[in-house]
């Protein structure tokens, strides 16, 4: 699965937008981008995947290049809850040893102060 | 959303004794499941990756016979860490993945904090 790089962490101000990062320049046609984030001591939570479109939910919206070669997350209106470690791993969408597998980095440590 | 579900939270034993951890998805079907192990202050790294009614296959430098993973049915994945001893300790969360489309998310339940004394 293809490399991502994020940077090792972000401050943001609660109200204002939160964007996030993501170089995957190594990605391929089948692999999607997964976005997740975990909170101290809890299991990873599920933000938005994309494959080349933009995507946006009720928690996120995810822009991608048109190259495929980096992604953005974005957080509306960050709030002292989305303190959290979040990653942005690229993934096979189907087919060969590594399908499914998800294969974390250090992910990028959001700060979210007053 | 998609629900996935882990017990015991927090377990803490005894070196040698033998501990299971169960993984439910609890509002749809995982067809995949899979176990992680954290450490402090370090990234998830993935363990092994369980489908249902096949054998577990396993990440390089993973011992299966010391991590026993049984995926009997596609709502259940259980890990057994068998003869636990300290440096076993460690963050141990599984996820699951749906049946459908190919690109579906997998779902993480809230991890299994494990101390072997």
């Amino acid at each position: 699965d293809a490399k991502t790089t994020q940077p090792p962490s972000m401050d943001c101000a609660e109200g204002r937008a939160a964007n996030l990062p993501c170089n995957h320049s190594t990605i391929s046609g089948n692999e999607y981008v997964y976005w997740y984030r975990q909170i101290h001591s809890q299991g990873p939570q599920y933000i938005i995947h994309g494959l080349k479109n933009n995507e946006t939910n009720e928690m996120a919206s995810l822009i991608i290049t048109e190259d495929r070669k980096s992604s953005t997350l974005i957080l509306p209106h960050a709030t002292l809850r989305d303190t959290a470690v979040y990653y942005c791993i690229v993934s096979r969408s189907a087919g060969g040893t590594s399908y499914g597998k998800l294969t974390f980095g250090q992910g990028t440590i959001l700060t979210v102060h007053p | 959303g998609a629900v996935v579900s882990q017990h015991p939270s927090w377990v803490i034993c005894k070196s040698g004794t033998s501990v299971k951890i169960e993984c439910r998805s609890l509002d749809f079907q995982a067809t995949t499941m899979f176990w992680y192990r954290q450490f402090p202050k370090q990234s998830l790294m993935l363990m092994a990756t369980s489908n249902e009614g096949s054998k577990a296959t396993y990440e390089q430098g993973v011992e299966k016979d010391k991590f026993l993973i049984n995926h009997a049915s596609l709502t259940l994945s259980t890990l057994t860490v068998t003869s636990a001893h300290p440096e076993d300790s460690s963050f141990y969360i599984c996820s699951a993945k749906g049946q459908g489309y190919s690109n579906q998310p997998q779902h993480f339940g809230d991890g299994t904090r494990l101390s072997i004394l």
